[in-house]
């Protein structure tokens, strides 16, 4: 258990749909990041969330959103669902906003829209 | 380089092999690289952190270098055995911009 949690592992919808994914930083990270990864593709970056604030964004679509809440948790809403959207979604989160201390990997959201 | 990039992308090595593969990334604006070891179904798991240039890490028979002026770093793997089996990932400065990685299998 790496202390980033991400629920739920695995999500099945249909087209057009929206979901939400949401990811429990590990204790003491004020930062959270999110990232998508579709098949065959490497880890694509979305978003950066520091202390409740946008620090950075991606290749987020405009049909994703997220945020970070007072308690730390981001959620990461999905909508308009396509089927190119099916993928693995990491959350990471580390300490401060600049990383130098490695950043944590939740175990992902398999996300499969049919 | 605009991105980072990686090479090989695949490496296929008999065990006790030594290896090495290469992160390459923007020289300019540089504030750390970040080497992760990925293995399938898993998720990634941090390695070294590095932010000066001339820096050497290691972590067993695993040791990294880092050159931010002519933006590339290495990674070396001494006597690979088959459960280094995994795509080796680099990330670079605070956006995490990762490369595309290296697959690397070890042969029994």
């Amino acid at each position: 258990d790496s202390g980033v949690t991400q629920t739920p592992k695995h999500l099945i919808t249909a087209t057009g749909q929206r979901v939400t994914l949401r990811c429990s930083p590990r204790s003491g990270d004020l930062s959270v990041y999110w990232y998508q990864q579709s098949l065959d593709q490497g880890l694509q970056f979305l978003i950066q969330y520091y202390n409740g604030e946008e620090r950075a964004k991606g290749n987020i679509l405009e049909r994703f959103s997220a945020q970070q809440f007072p308690d730390l948790h981001s959620e990461l809403n999905l909508s308009s669902l396509e089927l190119g959207d099916s993928a693995l979604y990491f959350c990471a989160s580390t300490e401060i906003s600049t990383g130098n201390y490695g950043y944590t990997f939740g175990s992902g959201t398999r996300l499969t829209v049919v | 380089i605009l991105n980072v990039e990686q090479s090989p992308q695949s490496l296929h090595v008999q065990e006790g092999d030594s290896t090495n593969f290469t992160c390459s990334f923007p020289s300019s604006n540089f504030y750390a690289l970040h080497w992760y070891r990925w293995e399938t179904a898993k998720s990634p798991e941090a390695l070294f952190v590095m932010t000066l240039n001339g820096d050497e890490k290691k972590k067993g028979r695993i040791s990294a270098t880092l050159n931010t002026k002519e933006g590339y770093s290495y990674l070396y793997i001494k006597g690979s055995q088959p459960e280094d089996s995994a795509t080796y990932l680099c990330a670079f400065n605070n956006d995490m911009r990762f490369g595309a990685g290296t697959r690397l299998t070890v042969k029994p």
